[in-house]
């Protein structure tokens, strides 16, 4: 099995619609992460996680909301996006977050969302 | 995390070593050099990182400089399945996330 997967790989929503992205770590991780990467342009880090407490938040809209039930799964729930949230959304975990080379970032496949 | 400057694209012939730079001039002492690479549409995948010492693993060489001020990754027999956007990132101080730049595309001709 692969450390991190991602559910769905890929989702088509409009945009009064609500739906979830789904993040789960086989490898006993501690730190959980989302990215959004839009096309052409870098991997922009959006939340994370440590022992399940939001330690970052990267002015993302609210339309984004996180959830984060336990160390090894990770939600993304979505409502009310725009077109323009349109993107490849990943989740990736490390071991720790602290310092290190425990903050190792291991990736899961993503999720290509987009938004009509 | 210190800020990293690659080069925005590179090309190798297939069989041939790659070898990606990286300028981390900025770098403190407790902050690691990682590198990942991207291939096309996938999660990005990690390759190796060190702190000081040079690092070999399965996949690449990582070659640190003395003052740790640059790094340059080495793909010893690249193949055109290594294609992808590597990146090169100086970081962890503490609490802070890792931090991706734009990377190098790196082409593998046949």
């Amino acid at each position: 099995e692969t450390g991190v997967t991602q559910t769905p790989r890929h989702l088509v929503m409009g945009m009064t619609n609500k739906k979830s992205l789904k993040c789960e770590q086989h490898l006993g991780h501690n730190a959980m992460y989302w990215y959004k990467q839009s096309a052409k342009k870098p991997l922009e880090l959006m939340f994370v996680y440590n022992f399940k407490e939001q330690t970052e938040n990267n002015s993302v809209p609210s339309r984004f909301s996180p959830e984060c039930p336990n160390s090894s799964h990770l939600f993304l729930h979505l409502h009310t996006l725009q077109p323009e949230d349109s993107a490849l959304y990943l989740c990736a975990s490390s071991q720790d977050f602290g310092g290190g080379s425990t903050d190792t970032q291991y990736f899961g496949p993503g999720t290509r969302l987009t938004v009509l | 995390d210190a800020k990293t400057t690659q080069p925005p694209s590179m090309d190798c012939a297939e069989g041939r070593a790659a070898n990606l730079p990286c300028n981390h001039s900025t770098i403190s002492g407790n902050e690691y050099v990682y590198w990942y690479r991207q291939i096309h549409s996938q999660g990005p995948q990690y390759i190796i990182h060190g702190l000081k010492n040079n690092e070999t693993n399965e996949m690449a060489s990582l070659i640190i400089t003395e003052d740790r001020k640059s790094s340059t990754l080495i793909l010893p027999h690249a193949t055109l399945r290594d294609t992808a956007v590597y990146y090169c990132i100086a970081g962890n101080s503490g609490n802070t996330p890792l931090v991706f730049g734009k990377g190098t595309r790196l082409s593998v001709i046949a």
